[in-house]
């Protein structure tokens, strides 16, 4: 009940382009879906985060998707860099803010 | 605000060796957590502290692992009794409790069991 699952596992985007990573989760608990970055070598850094009481949030180039009935959400990145290129976790937590974070997306964005 | 500060950055031990790394959070920060994370997953929660209260410990953490905040400020976790499966990164995050909760992340240590 505490699973997140992340898809895709890697991602190839063209400089420019749209990079779409999706999670699904379980724990109808839940109610703070936050998204990090990874470089190599460094810890997550947040990027975006979403309550389920909004279907959509939009900062800058990264936007989120809420679906709370499919219990599901996802990660859009608009007009991709290479910059962008980095492992993509989504996570999920209740009241503790205890993150069970999803397996991860290495997005690569080609020049 | 230098961020969280996290050392030593890297560590390598031998089976059956204790091991201790420290956590310095953002100052104004009440919250820390430990994390742990293997290549190519996601990080895995450990335990969390709010103030000098351990409040959460993981069913997957075994007894071998301790952890404090004895102050409310910065954090030792200590493992005991090293085990090659015990290899990973291990990440400290803080944040300041509240509605717009954020966890914070520092880099890390990398500790290899050989």
């Amino acid at each position: 009940q505490q699973q997140v699952k992340q898809s895709p596992q890697s991602l190839i985007v063209q400089k420019g382009g749209i990079s779409i990573i999706n999670c699904a989760y379980e724990n109808t608990a839940f109610d703070y879906f936050p998204w990090y970055q990874q470089f190599p070598g460094k810890g997550p850094a947040l990027l975006i985060a979403i309550r389920p009481d909004v279907s959509e949030k939009k900062e800058g180039r990264f936007t989120i998707s809420f679906n709370k009935s499919a219990k599901q959400f996802s990660l859009h990145i608009m007009d991709s860099q290479p910059g962008d290129s980095a492992t993509y976790f989504c996570a999920a937590s209740g009241s503790a803010r205890q993150l069970t974070f999803g397996s991860g997306t290495q997005l690569t964005v080609l020049p | 605000d230098t961020g969280v500060s996290q050392d030593p950055r890297h560590k390598i031990t031998k089976r059956g060796q204790n091991v201790t790394f420290r956590c310095d959070p953002i100052s104004e920060h009440n919250r820390l957590y430990w994390y742990r994370q293997t290549l190519g997953q996601g990080p895995e929660f450990l335990t969390y502290f709010q103030n000098e209260a351990q409040l959460e410990k993981s069913r997957l953490l075994s007894d071998r692992f301790s952890a404090e905040r004895p102050k409310g400020s910065f954090s030792t976790l200590e493992i005991q009794r090293t085990e090659q499966g015990d290899s990973a990164m291990y990440l400290c995050a803080s944040s300041l409790q509240g509605i717009d909760e954020k966890l914070f992340f520092g880099s890390g240590t990398q500790l290899s069991v050989l």
